[in-house]
């Protein structure tokens, strides 16, 4: 069974870092693309960064390039979203989400760790 | 950066009743188009994937149409689980993923 979990969200004062991270398992991790999407409060979906299998493609969304980096490591199953000079727009819920292995829409999700921006 | 939207805001339906959602590209995606439910608290849940292909272990009451700029998610008899928030996902033009801003689907 597949199974993403996220942690490491929190309450951060604006300008704040916070790194999140997702575990994975039940599939080949190190096969796939992964993704972080974010949710803002009663808000709709936004895509906010992808990472290929072995880490050779990343991609941002405009909103947060050059604040946040994704990463990976393969060899523990995880994912990881290190987020710098946060805004209070940065506050909502973070899934990982796994892309299929050859196209890009996500099968699975996890949870969702709570990000919250405020002073 | 291509725009997905989605009609309407809230549809108001009865149980059993037929419910159809809309979603519309600002330009071609091809059939590159998926739908997810969101129930309160939980995960976006993936239903359909190619425009028109069930996910695995989705009932065959959801149903995709639609090419090009024009889509519809169709729920033949609505079930109470049915009830929830319904997003388009464009995945022709990536990056970035451009998802539609949803459908809340409510009990009438």
């Amino acid at each position: 069974e597949v199974q993403l979990v996220e942690s490491g969200g929190g309450l951060v004062k604006p300008g704040g870092s916070l790194r999140l991270s997702c575990a994975a398992s039940g599939f080949t991790f190190s096969s796939y693309s992964m993704n972080w999407v974010r949710q803002a409060p009663g808000k709709g979906l936004e895509w906010v960064s992808s990472i290929s299998s072995s880490s050779s493609y990343i991609y941002y969304a405009d909103s947060v390039k050059g604040r946040f980096t994704i990463s990976r490591d393969n060899a523990k199953n995880s994912l990881y979203l290190q987020m710098n000079s946060l805004r209070a727009e940065d506050t909502a819920v973070y899934y990982c989400a796994k892309l299929v292995a050859t196209s890009y829409y996500f099968d699975y999700w996890g949870q969702g760790t709570l990000v919250t921006v405020s002073s | 950066e291509i725009v997905m939207t989605q009609s309407p805001a809230t549809l108001s339906v009865s149980p059993g009743e037929r419910a159809t959602l809309s979603c519309r590209a600002s330009q071609s995606v091809s059939s590159n188009l998926a739908w997810y439910q969101q129930k309160p608290g939980q995960a976006p849940r993936l239903l359909i994937y190619g425009a028109s292909t069930r996910a695995t272990g989705i009932p065959a009451r959801f149903s995709g149409s639609g090419s090009g700029t024009e889509f519809t998610l169709t729920i033949s008899s609505l079930q109470s689980e049915d009830f929830a928030v319904y997003y388009c996902q464009q995945y022709n033009n990536w990056p970035p993923d451009t998802f539609g801003q949803g459908t809340k689907l409510e009990i009438k």
